[in-house]
């Protein structure tokens, strides 16, 4: 089994709200990751949890927020977003380093 | 400077034709990943490439490694529509999980 599980598949937010998308996996990986896509263009890798810890943050501003409460939940906590935040978000987890399963993604609309 | 860099960014061909998609990195890697992802969907992992000559097939596409070239190829053989989607090359340059990626090859095939 190969899946990544993401929640929600869409969400539209006001640049006041907050709001939670999640990711889980149940293939025993130690890795995950949150990408942001925008269209036509490659993932951007935001975060990468290694064994529950954060070991990548690329220079993310902080209205974006990781949690990883255990080795299979990822979280990303969104927070007074513009509307250039809107995207698709992918998470993905990997048994390090190999092949990374992306989930099938949240499409985020800011208004 | 890291750099993945594919080409053609966009191709355009008939059923039946055979094609190569390329993909040349600038830094040593001994692991590149091919992910395809479908309109407004996720990425689906396609093939690893762990060695200098790694040659993997699925079907109609084959990908091939030359590490001391610094170059992977995708090749297509006699192509069906079913293909059309956009198709990613992503290094892993051994730093905390990263991948670098190309900008994409978005591969349209005409009945």
């Amino acid at each position: 089994d190969t899946e990544v599980t993401q929640t929600p598949k869409h969400l539209v937010m006001g640049m006041t709200n907050k709001k939670s998308l999640k990711c889980e996996q149940h293939m025993g990986h130690r890795a995950m990751y949150w990408y942001k896509q925008k269209a036509k263009k490659p993932p951007e890798l935001m975060f990468v949890y290694s064994y529950e810890k954060l070991s990548i943050n690329e220079s993310v501003p902080s209205r974006f927020s990781p949690e990883c409460p255990n080795s299979s939940l990822l979280n990303l906590h969104l927070h007074a977003l513009q509307p250039e935040d809107s995207a698709l978000y992918l998470c993905a987890s990997s048994q390090s380093p190999d092949t990374q399963y992306f989930g099938p993604g949240t499409r985020l609309t800011v208004l | 400077e890291l750099k993945v860099e594919q080409n053609p960014l966009f191709l355009s061909m008939q059923e039946g034709k055979n094609y190569t998609i390329y993909c040349n990195y600038s830094t040593t890697s001994d692991r590149l990943y091919w992910y395809r992802q479908d309109p407004g969907k996720s990425l689906e992992s396609l093939f690893v490439l762990l060695s200098n000559g790694a040659v993997k097939q699925e079907g109609r596409l084959m990908a091939s490694l030359d590490t001391k070239a610094r170059l992977s190829t995708l090749h297509i053989t006699a192509a069906v529509h079913d293909l059309s989607a956009t198709y990613f090359c992503a290094v892993d340059i051994g730093r905390n999980y990263q991948l670098i990626w190309g900008a994409g090859t978005k591969l349209i095939i005409k009945p």
